[in-house]
């Protein structure tokens, strides 16, 4: 069974842009987390999906934003990007959405903010 | 509120010598708490979990961590370390009850020397 992937695996972009980044699940899995790593914060809950609908959100401004389609693909959207934004960013599916069960992990974009 | 802090940032062991990473957690109710370990370039990948069963649990290679509720820990062992443990090792809290964001600690650098 294909693990979850993420795309793309790299990105560039300037100051005031913005970035989309998708995540497709392992197949049969319900929920996607979306996290951000960067060296001085590690490693930082952004947000989760069920079904369709965000169920937590992390303390991000609203300039990060993310959905998820029917078939649980996510994306997430950062707009007028800033330095700051420059990250690893990982995310994670679960079969059945709760709390105790494990969550499989994507290689991640690595985004970078010039 | 949930949380999770590693004692140590950096933990250095000579091969075949026993590995101790120290984890302590704040919840509100039973947690759920899971050791995930990442390999330089690699993603995240689970070694164990803790979901209110047993409370020494094992993981893979060799690892296991044993819930102590009195103290509020969940410190990762291992008897034995190999070359190939070095990696940076998180302790993970479930964020809520209803879903499945993760808290992580800030990390713990696992060294090994031969």
């Amino acid at each position: 069974k294909a693990g979850v992937t993420q795309t793309p695996r790299y990105l560039i972009k300037t100051r005031g842009q913005q970035v989309t980044l998708s995540c497709s699940p392992i197949s049969g899995h319900r929920s996607v987390s979306w996290y951000q790593q960067t060296p001085g914060q590690g490693l930082q809950f952004l947000f989760e999906y069920f079904s369709e609908t965000q169920r937590n959100k992390g303390n991000f401004p609203g300039r990060f934003s993310g959905r998820q389609f029917s078939n649980s693909r996510s994306e997430m959207n950062v707009s007028t990007l800033e330095l700051g934004d420059s990250a690893l960013y990982l995310c994670a599916s679960g079969r059945q959405g709760a709390h105790q069960e494990t969550q499989y992990f994507g290689p991640g974009t690595r985004l970078l903010v010039l | 509120a949930q949380s999770v802090t590693q004692l140590d940032s950096h933990v250095s062991v000579s091969e075949g010598t026993p590995v101790l990473l120290r984890c302590n957690y704040s919840s509100s109710y039973s947690p759920s708490l899971f050791w995930y370990v990442q390999h330089p370039n690699k993603g995240l990948q689970l070694l164990l979990k803790y979901t209110s069963a047993a409370t020494l649990v094992k993981g893979i290679n060799g690892f296991e961590a044993e819930f102590k509720k009195s103290e509020t820990s969940f410190h990762l062992t291992k008897p034995s370390a190999h070359m190939s443990d070095a990696a940076e090792y998180f302790c993970v809290v479930s964020r809520t009850q209803a879903g499945t964001a993760l808290i992580f600690g800030k990390g713990t650098t696992l060294s090994v020397s031969s």
